[in-house]
C-alpha cells in the first residue's frame, strides 16, 4: 500500500537547536510539498517541488529554514536555529502532476515538533 | 478575505443526520480538495473536484464552477464521522491554499 512516509513522527528539542525531518514521496510522484499546521495559522504551504526543483518556497522563513530534495525518494527540511514559534505539527504530501494538471494528493503522517 | 471560506466553523449534530459542509473560493482556483483530519491525526484526501459532483459511500461533493462553491455532504452521520474536514482550493498546478476548516463533532 503506497503512503508517504515522514520521520521523525515526534520531536522535542531545545530552542537553538538543527531539526530535520525527512519525507519518503510515494514512488512516481513528481510533486512534493511541505506544510505547516498550528492552532492559529491552520495549514500553511512551506515549499514545493516539482521533479526536485524548488517551485515556490515563498512561504518559508527563509533565515532558519531550508528544503531540499537531494533525489526522488527523499525530501528535507531543516531548521536551523530552532525557536519556539516553529512548534508544530510539519506535514510533507505528495502527488502526480501531468500536463499542468493536479492528481491526488496524499499526506503523510506528520512530524510533530516541539521547541522548548 | 481568505480565497477560500468555509462554513460553518463548529458543527455539531446527531447521528444520523444530513450534513452539509460549504466552501466558497475566489478566482484562481481551478479545483479543490476535500480534506479529512481526525483528532490527532494525519490528513486524507476525501475528494479531488473541478467540476459537478463526486460520491464515496456516504459522502459525496459538489462543485459549481460559475458560483465558485463547493458543498461536502454527509448522509446518515455516524460519530466516526467527526473530525475536521478542510477545503483546499488549488491554483495552479497544486498549490493548495486552505480553508479554515469545520470542525464536525456527530454524537451518538
Amino acid at each position: 500500500d503506497a503512503r508517504v512516509t515522514q520521520t521523525p513522527r515526534h520531536k522535542v528539542t531545545e530552542m537553538g537547536q538543527e531539526v530535520t525531518m525527512r519525507c519518503q514521496p510515494i514512488l512516481g510522484h513528481n510533486t512534493v510539498f511541505w506544510y505547516r499546521q498550528t492552532m492559529m495559522q491552520g495549514l500553511e504551504l512551506l515549499a514545493y517541488f516539482r521533479n526536485r526543483a524548488p517551485l515556490d518556497d515563498s512561504g518559508m522563513p527563509k533565515d532558519r529554514f531550508s528544503a531540499e530534495m537531494p533525489d526522488a525518494t527523499l525530501a528535507t527540511l531543516k531548521i536551523q536555529p530552532s525557536e519556539p514559534r516553529d512548534s508544530a505539527v510539519y506535514f510533507c504530501a505528495s502527488g502526480l502532476v501531468v500536463g499542468g494538471k493536479p492528481g491526488e494528493l496524499f499526506f503523510g503522517e506528520g512530524s510533530r515538533l516541539t521547541v522548548l | 478575505k481568505n480565497e477560500v471560506e468555509q462554513s460553518p466553523q463548529n458543527l455539531t449534530a446527531q447521528e444520523g443526520e444530513f450534513i452539509t459542509i460549504n466552501c466558497s473560493y475566489s478566482v484562481g482556483i481551478s479545483a479543490l480538495h476535500w480534506l479529512q483530519q481526525h483528532p490527532g491525526g494525519g490528513i486524507v484526501s476525501l475528494f479531488m473536484l473541478s467540476s459537478g459532483k463526486k460520491k464515496h459511500g456516504r459522502l459525496i461533493a459538489t462543485i459549481n464552477i460559475q458560483e465558485k462553491h463547493s458543498s461536502l455532504h454527509i448522509t446518515a452521520s455516524h460519530p466516526r464521522d467527526s473530525a475536521v474536514y478542510i477545503c483546499a482550493g488549488i491554483q495552479g498546478a497544486q498549490k493548495l491554499v486552505f480553508g479554515q476548516g469545520t470542525r464536525l463533532t456527530i454524537n451518538p
